[in-house]
């Protein structure tokens, strides 16, 4: 069964600022994904990482992957207010033909002036 | 193009009724997925369906929970005999078969 744990789970931080949100799993998952969610909305997805290594960037998000630490790490750079929401890792579990998400339980950043 | 639909947007009823939650996938999306967002318990993964083969229904909590997609495109949550512990937001994802999942906004239900 995956596991899928993140943090940290509450983070507030200054604009300007950098930092790092981690996300580790426990078993071998196919592909890593980073989503955001605004308050009252719903997911949209960020990153996928599909190997050992990969990165991603997006303006002043970067995901990247290490399957042998079964870590992935968002990292975010110069913080602005407009980042404020709430980021989910989530590794897919691909069995018997299905293919589910298991998602961490999110880390609510708040970027404050 | 338009993305996941789902409705209602918000469903309250009361302990012991039956509710549909309705979702309508993007098009030319083979798999379909249903998820539960809860305080208490997070996301959780209920019912994966891809194309006319068997759903993948391992993430349903009970028996009360059941779910169907007609046509391979439309896919309705059945939720029968609700409880107050099944208030959460119940959230659809679509996608081409193991490639990213795009979610639907959710309805948020709320069992009185």
């Amino acid at each position: 069964e995956l596991k899928v744990e993140q943090n940290p789970l509450f983070l507030s931080m200054q604009e300007g600022k950098n930092y790092t949100i981690y996300c580790n799993y426990s078993t071998t998952s196919d592909r890593l994904y980073w989503y955001r969610q605004d308050p009252g909305k719903s997911l949209e997805s960020l990153f996928v990482l599909l190997s050992n290594g990969a990165v991603k960037q997006e303006g002043r998000l970067m995901a990247s992957l290490d399957t042998k630490a079964r870590l992935s790490t968002l990292h975010i750079t110069a913080a602005v207010h407009d980042l404020s929401a709430t980021y989910f890792c989530a590794g897919l579990y691909s069995g018997a033909g299905s293919y589910q998400l298991t998602f961490g339980k999110g880390t609510k950043l708040s970027v404050i002036p | 193009g338009a993305g996941v639909s789902q409705s209602p947007s918000n469903k309250v009823t009361e302990k012991g009724k039956d509710v549909e939650l309705r979702c309508d996938p993007i098009s030319g999306h083979t798999a379909l997925y249903w998820y539960r967002q809860s305080l208490g318990q997070g996301l959780e993964f209920l019912i994966y369906f891809q194309g006319n083969s068997a759903p993948d229904k391992s993430g349903l909590p009970s028996d009360r929970f059941s779910a169907e997609r007609t046509g391979g495109s439309v896919s309705t949550l059945t939720i029968q005999r609700t409880q107050q512990e099944d208030s959460a937001v119940y959230l659809c994802a679509s996608s081409s078969a193991g490639f990213t999942q795009y979610f639907g906004p959710g309805t948020r239900l709320t069992v009185l």
